[in-house]
């Protein structure tokens, strides 16, 4: 089945450990998507590719870096987290034009220490 | 400014009927989009209205008025299964998705 996929599902980190989150693809959408989500809140978008066109948001902080080697895979490098920075973390997927319905995978959930 | 305004949180009885409301102000609007979000995972696509009316699907319903930017989403027969939180989400004129805080939905039996 064509599916987004997030690894790992838990992450845990010490504060001021850099970390690596992954996403992958196999529905072909050209646009990826980075979230931050805390608890009883909006997804934020921290930043977003078309194709390869990295788009970041305005008030996305310095901390927060990503990569897109190829069509299927994007990661989030967080570089020092802060105890801030705990929250989950959602990939999603799209394609560019009117109708933009976004495929969510499952999260990771990131604990820093 | 770009604005979502939905109830943080409603409780409904099994076998009801509940109806979320949003507003919204957006620069430009290409579509509104409602998505599920159960506890700890990911959120879902429920349905999506760019016209004016109402879009029903199965036990799920949603209604869009863009002069009034307002939305709805109406749950029929509730199942406890569907105790989530609903986001709802319009399109700004560059096709992103607004994303409101949700609101958390309790079915009690």
């Amino acid at each position: 089945d064509a599916m987004v996929i997030q690894n790992p599902r838990y992450q845990v980190t010490q504060f001021g450990k850099p970390v690596t989150l992954s996403c992958s693809q196999t529905l072909n959408h050209n646009v990826m998507y980075w979230y931050q989500q805390k608890s009883s809140q909006a997804p934020k978008l921290l930043f977003h590719y078309y194709d390869k066109d990295f788009n970041n948001e305005a008030d996305t902080p310095d901390n927060f870096q990503s990569r897109r080697p190829n069509t299927s895979f994007c990661f989030l490098d967080i570089r020092s987290p802060g105890l801030g920075d705990a929250a989950m973390y959602l990939c999603a997927t799209g394609s560019s034009g009117i109708y933009n319905e976004q495929f969510f995978g499952p999260g990771t959930r990131l604990t820093v220490l | 400014g770009q604005n979502i305004d939905q109830p943080t949180e409603m409780t409904a009885t099994e076998g009801a009927i509940v109806q979320i409301n949003c507003t919204y102000q957006t620069s430009g609007f290409n579509g509104l989009f409602w998505y599920q979000q159960h506890a700890g995972e990911a959120p879902t696509f429920l349905s999506y209205n760019v016209l004016d009316g109402l879009e029903e699907k199965g036990r799920f319903s949603s209604f869009l008025s863009r002069s009034k930017g307002y939305s709805y989403l109406l749950l029929k027969e509730l199942q406890m299964k569907d105790s989530a939180s609903y986001l709802c989400a319009p399109t700004d004129s560059n096709y992103q998705l607004i994303w409101g805080a949700g609101t958390k939905l309790i079915i009690k039996p």
